[in-house]
């Protein structure tokens, strides 16, 4: 069975720490990850992509990726109670032929003042 | 750029009836459509995968015959949730890929079967 895992959280950080979202996936083959937020009751927005090992950074968003340890993370600095959502990681998984975006169950992150 | 229209936001229909959602890519061909379930406190689950002129892929234990999916053009895919019952009531969100970008998502459909 090929997955991505997430903690289902919920995460608690207070107002201007870095919160750390964790993500691993099964398919060794994967090559395209992908972070997105979702608040209730909305469809998920896209943050950040990340294809190769290594960090790439984008205003206060940091995705890691390390295809080694077959493992996605995502930091927040500075966190804002805007922050405060679900984050699914997505990883394209290897399916006849194609690939097919698969999500994790997504992890709560709440951000207090 | 890379906007998913998604209709309607929200129905409501009566126990048996059918209900169609539409989602239309806006500015780009969207040769493949994901359409996907999501219960309360759950994750996306991928229903199926519709391609532009063929038939849809369904994952293992979704109902082809309930959930009827179209994708006629490269704008426009549509899911027909068929004889629908409560529990069939959930968030249903398409999404599109786009090169070099990811997948964009519709802003997703509330369905309550009454």
């Amino acid at each position: 069975q090929k997955e991505v895992e997430q903690n289902s959280g919920p995460l608690s950080v207070p107002e201007g720490a870095i919160a750390s979202l964790n993500c691993t996936y099964s398919d060794r083959g994967s090559q395209s990850f992908f972070w997105y937020r979702q608040y209730s009751g909305k469809s998920p927005e896209l943050i950040m992509s990340i294809y190769s090992n290594g960090d790439k950074e984008d205003g206060r968003f940091t995705a890691q990726l390390n295809k080694a340890s077959q493992y996605v993370s995502l930091l927040i600095r500075d966190s804002q109670p805007s922050d405060s959502a679900t984050y699914l990681c997505a990883v394209n998984l290897a399916s006849g032929g194609s690939y097919i975006p698969t999500f994790g169950r997504g992890t709560s992150l709440i951000v207090h003042p | 750029g890379a906007v998913v229209s998604q209709h309607p936001s929200r129905v409501i229909c009566k126990s048996g009836t059918s209900v169609k959602i539409e989602c239309r890519s806006l500015d780009f061909q969207a040769t493949t459509m994901f359409w996907y379930r999501q219960f309360p406190k759950q994750s996306l689950m991928l229903m199926a995968t519709s391609n532009e002129g063929s038939k849809a892929t369904y994952e293992q234990g979704v109902e082809k015959d309930k959930f009827l999916i179209n994708h006629a053009s490269l704008t426009l895919s549509t899911l027909t949730v068929t004889s629908a019952h409560p529990e069939d009531s959930s968030f249903y969100i398409c999404s599109a890929s786009v090169a070099n970008y990811g997948y964009t998502f519709g802003s997703g459909t509330r369905l309550t079967v009454v």
